[in-house]
């Protein structure tokens, strides 16, 4: 079966930088999605990986490692506003989206 | 302007009722989603439309029914409302979904809809 794993929940500090892994097992793969959603809000979209190495978006950068199954989520300088939840989803060989259950990332002051 | 847009926003209703939920983008997109997000928060695909074309059809039960007169629009439909049915809509579209592009998805803000 396909999978997506990532924590359920974690706490940092404002100002800090946090990690969130993901990691998968899917039939084929056609990339990795990152993205962010607000307690009832929609998703939105904030990073896209296919390649093996690190993609840098100004205070978020994604990692990916397809040999290992295996992506983060780096945020850096954490804003009160970036608490949310965050999810993993991998592009399938269908092209389809399989998504994880979203980290819940909490910012406290 | 809103890019994907559905209404209602949230929809209260009884056991048993048929219900719908309609979906526009103005993006110009080939392709329009319907996704269920749970109490669990998972995202789980229910129908994929590519150009007026169902190219997509988990294993929903036959009570939901999508329908897309046009490539902007993908409503659904839901007979005979049972309390599994509470959760979050969302609908989404994208450029292409066959294409090597990044596939980001353009979500709408989502349908709470409770079953009483």
């Amino acid at each position: 079966g396909q999978n997506i794993d990532q924590p359920t929940e974690m706490t940092a500090t404002e100002g800090a930088i946090v990690q969130i892994n993901c990691t998968y097992q899917t039939s084929g793969f056609n990339g990795l999605f990152w993205y962010q959603q607000h307690a009832g809000e929609a998703p939105t979209f904030l990073s896209y990986n296919v390649l093996d190495g690190l993609e840098e978006k100004g205070r978020f950068s994604s990692f990916l490692s397809r040999s290992k199954g295996y992506s983060y989520l780096l945020l850096k300088e954490l804003q009160m506003k970036d608490s949310a939840s965050y999810l993993c989803a991998v592009c399938d060989s269908n092209y389809q989206l399989i998504w994880g259950a979203g980290t819940k990332l909490i910012i406290k002051p | 302007d809103t890019a994907v847009s559905q209404t209602p926003k949230y929809l209260v209703t009884q056991m048993g009722n048929d219900k719908s939920i309609k979906c526009e983008q103005n993006l110009g997109h080939d392709t329009m989603y319907w996704y269920k997000q749970d109490s669990k928060k998972f995202l789980k695909i229910m129908f994929s439309y590519n150009n007026k074309e169902l190219i997509i059809n988990e294993t929903v039960p036959n009570r939901f029914s999508p329908k897309s007169p046009d490539k902007a629009h993908l409503n659904l439909h839901i007979n005979s409302l049972e309390l599994g049915d509470s959760a979050v809509y969302f609908c989404a579209s994208s450029q292409a979904v066959l294409e090597p592009n990044t596939g980001e998805l353009f979500f709408g803000e989502g349908s709470r809809l409770t079953v009483l």
